[in-house]
Order: structure tokens, then sequence, then C-alpha cells
């Protein structure tokens, strides 16, 4: 079975500061990675995701993912924090699409200090 | 294109009354998937569907709820006799398997409270 861990349920940076959050997988076959943000009373949507091919990723808003693994990560960044990116954000895994669910983390608010 | 939608978006009953979400997919997602989230928590599998099948369920799934999609469009998920420990929010979302990413397109969730 799958599993993530996310360190950190609570990260805050000034803005304009880097962002960074942290991902660690737990997976018996190569994985699928995802970051998805929720903004409050919304829905969760995917920033990003890693499949095959190269390990660094980029997604919507800034946001990048690089998946190593020899560390079983796939942290994400962001060069410069906006207001706007205040949110919680998840990592999820799916070891085989055709197997269906993701598994989540526990998730990470992140806020942004003016 | 409309996204995955679901109703009721917030639901307040009392303990020992039945309760009843429905989702709308994506049209053309033949995979429907139903999470639980919790406060401080991410969200937690229940249950999916392909087409009308469903293919899997979780253990988190007890004989009080039931999930259908009688012709592999929308979905419902009940559950019966809610218990306050049922207060949560219900997730749905969707998927194309054979776009073969992964990738799931949520709802804005049913917001359950139990008093």
């Amino acid at each position: 079975a799958q599993s993530v861990t996310q360190l950190g349920s609570h990260v805050s940076v000034s803005e304009g500061a880097l962002v960074l959050l942290r991902c660690n997988y737990s997976s018996s076959v190569p994985p699928y990675l995802f970051w998805y943000v929720q903004y409050p009373n919304q829905g969760l949507q995917l920033l990003l995701k890693y499949t095959t091919g190269a390990t660094l990723v980029k997604g919507i808003n800034g946001f990048e993912a690089e998946f190593k693994k020899s560390e079983t990560s796939f942290h994400l960044t962001k060069p410069s924090a906006h207001m706007s990116d205040a949110a919680e954000y998840f990592c999820a895994v799916t070891v085989n699409t055709n197997a269906g669910k993701s598994t989540f983390g526990d998730g990470t608010t992140l806020t942004v200090k003016p | 294109d409309t996204g995955v939608s679901q109703d009721p978006r917030h639901k307040i009953t009392k303990r020992g009354q039945n309760v009843t979400f429905r989702c709308d997919p994506i049209s053309e997602h033949n995979r429907l998937y139903w999470y639980r989230q919790t406060l401080g928590q991410g969200p937690e599998f229940l249950t999916y569907f392909q087409n009308e099948a469903q293919l899997e369920k979780s253990r988190l799934l007890s004989d009080r709820f039931s999930a259908e999609r009688p012709k592999g469009s929308f979905s419902t998920l009940e559950i019966q006799r809610t218990e306050q420990g049922d207060s949560a929010m219900y997730l749905c979302a969707s998927s194309l398997v054979s776009a073969s990413t992964g990738e799931l397109f949520f709802g804005e969730g049913s917001r359950l409270t139990v008093l």
C-alpha cells in the first residue's frame, strides 16, 4: 500500500520569499505523484503532477516539484511567494492509475505574510 | 465545460437521520470517486466507480454508508442513521481512465454537520 507524509502542517513565509513544502511517499512500485491546492470553501485543484520522464515538473502559478526516487520525495517549491498563494496544499500518490484511488497526505497550510 | 458539481453544499442533520449527497461528474469521465475530509486531515478514500460498477470500497465505508452510480453518470452517497462522527466534508472527484494520468477533478464538496 502507498502512503504520503507531509512534513509541517503549517508553513509561514513572507511575501517574496521562497516557498518549500515537503512531501515524502512510500510505494512498492513506481508512483505517480501529485500536488493539489485547496482554497477556502473550494474543491481541490491540481497544481502539478509527475508520471514518467523529466523529474522536475512545472505547474500552475509558478510552482514546481522535483521527483527524487532515492529520497522518496516530491517537494513543492516556488521562488517567490505571493499573497494569493495562501491555501492548503496536499501531496498525493497513485501507484497505478488503473488501480484507481489516490492516497493523500494530511496537508500543509501555507500562510503568506505581507 | 462544467466541472464536478455536488449537492447539497451544506447539510445539517440530527443524529439518527439519513442523508444523501449527489455528485455529477464531468460528463465524459468514466471514473467517479468519493472521499471524506475532516479538519486537519487530507481526503480519505471511501469508494470509486468505473462507469456503473463499484470497484473498490474502503473499510471506512461502514454498512451505514452506501454509494450508487446507477447509469454510469451521477452518483449518490447515502449515510443512514447518522452519527456525530460522520460530520465531515464529503468530496466527489472524477477522472477519465484513458487519459492515464491519474489526475482527479474535484467538486467543491458537501459539508455534513451531525448534531
